[in-house]
């Protein structure tokens, strides 16, 4: 089972759409949880932290965290062209080891 | 400057070169990685420094050499390298690797390394 696992896509959600992005993990000491967008040939960008269970809403994204079913979602809200990227899943799985899931795909068309 | 900077963007080197890649940090953070991605494959933790001592080797060929002088820089160098090795390396800092934050990973833009 891999560490942290998420569907590679491509998620095609119309523009205005919620897009849903989701991630499991499989170390239940996790206590850290990152979502990043990544832009074709271009770096990681942090969009979201998150640490204790429940939702954390920051505009338009929406993080979800449940550590007893271990798995942390992101929601965009009213997406745009612009979230066209991908989104990595990161979790802190023990001291000072980020793991980097995969990435999903999305793809919102105009 | 702010953030972290890595130099060169782009660098084209045959196998038998030897070349460093170069990471700065600007946020006063103790902790720095060494990232390794390829096509179609998910980020490759590669070293990882904590207050300028290596905590992390994942498996790392000896031909991809670190030095961490100092909390601020960071370095890859590189000899002999294979074609498989061409990716995108990325360096990113922490403000260490405790939780509750302080464990965000900022990124560097990266270098686009290509061997021929």
């Amino acid at each position: 089972q891999k560490e942290v696992e998420q569907n590679s896509g491509p998620l095609s959600v119309p523009e205005g759409a919620i897009a849903s992005l989701n991630c499991t993990y499989s170390d239940r000491g996790s206590q850290s949880f990152f979502w990043y967008r990544q832009y074709s040939g271009k770096s990681p960008e942090l969009i979201m932290s998150i640490y204790s269970n429940g939702d954390k809403e920051d505009g338009r994204f929406t993080a979800q965290l449940n550590k007893a079913s271990q798995y942390v979602s992101l929601l965009i809200r009213d997406s745009q062209p612009s979230d066209s990227a991908t989104y990595l899943c990161a979790v802190n799985t023990r001291y000072q080891k980020v793991t980097f899931g995969t990435g999903t795909k999305l793809q919102v068309i105009p | 400057e702010t953030g972290v900077t890595q130099t060169p963007r782009h660098l084209v080197m045959g196998m038998t070169n030897k070349k460093s890649l170069k990471c700065e940090q600007h946020l006063g953070h103790n902790a720095m990685y060494w990232y390794k991605q390829s096509a179609k494959k998910p980020l490759e933790l590669m070293f990882v420094y904590n207050f300028k001592e290596q905590t992390e080797n994942n498996s790392v060929p000896s031909r991809f050499s670190p030095e961490c002088p100092n909390s601020s820089h960071l370095f890859l160098h590189l000899h002999t390298l294979q074609p498989e090795d061409s990716a995108l390396y990325l360096c990113a800092s922490s403000q260490d690797g405790a939780g509750g934050g302080a464990d965000t990973q900022y990124f560097g833009p990266g270098t686009r390394l290509t061997v021929l």
